[in-house]
């Protein structure tokens, strides 16, 4: 079945510095993906919509300078933590739905931890 | 737009009994319904989904849900549950567009007790 690969899976580093977290689809084509963001026992909250050759589509409240996201070919995103702090110490997830199957459910990366020390 | 609402967000239960976990919906528009799984620190894995036809559900490890469109409801149901089972269930919508994400409910931890 569709599979979604997310790397890397756990990120440690020092304040201020910046990570790239990318998400492949590995057997079908994603115009779209989603970046997902998960707080300790809390639910998954979207953090932006990634199109393929053009900008992401960002939910109120998110920086776009902060977390950049570039969908540049057909089966990568990637979404990069600018000078993370602390504060973004989280587990992000990403995702995406196979177009061939047409609006069958979005198929989930494992996750990424980041820990912002 | 659409929200789902997920009534306990913590349930508990002894290994062996039954278990149901609730989940309550809101759209203006047809939606298809989702369950997922997730385990520490790792991504989200499909239980079951409701796209059309019949209401009841069958997903994978036991799992079952009863699509109910009177009471805006996907309630998640298994006969008997095991330890391996403790997790966090997500309950999500979807409306019919294809490029439109999964909108969650806030989880419910299931702790299954030897």
């Amino acid at each position: 079945g569709a599979v979604v690969s997310q790397h890397p899976s756990w990120v440690i580093c020092k304040s201020g510095t910046s990570v790239k977290i990318e998400c492949r689809s590995l057997d079908f084509q994603a115009t779209t993906m989603f970046w997902y963001r998960q707080f300790p026992k809390q639910s998954l909250m979207l953090m932006a919509t990634s199109n393929e050759g053009s900008k992401a589509t960002y939910e109120q409240g998110v920086e776009k300078d902060k977390f950049l996201i570039n969908h540049a070919s057909l089966t990568l995103s990637t979404l990069t933590v600018t000078s993370a702090h602390p504060e973004d110490s989280s587990f992000y997830i990403c995702s995406a739905r196979d177009p061939g199957q047409g609006n069958q459910p979005q198929h989930f990366g494992d996750g990424t931890r980041l820990s912002i020390l | 737009a659409q929200s789902v609402t997920q009534l306990d967000s913590q349930v508990p239960v002894f290994e062996e009994a039954p278990v149901e976990l609730r989940c309550n919906y809101s759209s203006s528009v047809s939606v298809y319904l989702f369950w997922y799984v997730q385990y520490p620190n790792q991504g989200l894995q499909l239980l079951l989904k409701y796209l059309s036809g019949s209401t009841l559900v069958k997903g994978i490890n036991g799992f079952e849900a009863e699509f109910n469109k009177s009471q805006t409801s996907f309630h998640l149901r298994k006969p008997s549950v095991h330890i391996s089972d403790t997790a966090e269930y997500f309950c999500a919508v979807s409306d019919l567009r294809r490029n439109t994400p999964l909108v969650f409910g806030k989880g419910t931890r299931l702790s299954v007790i030897a």
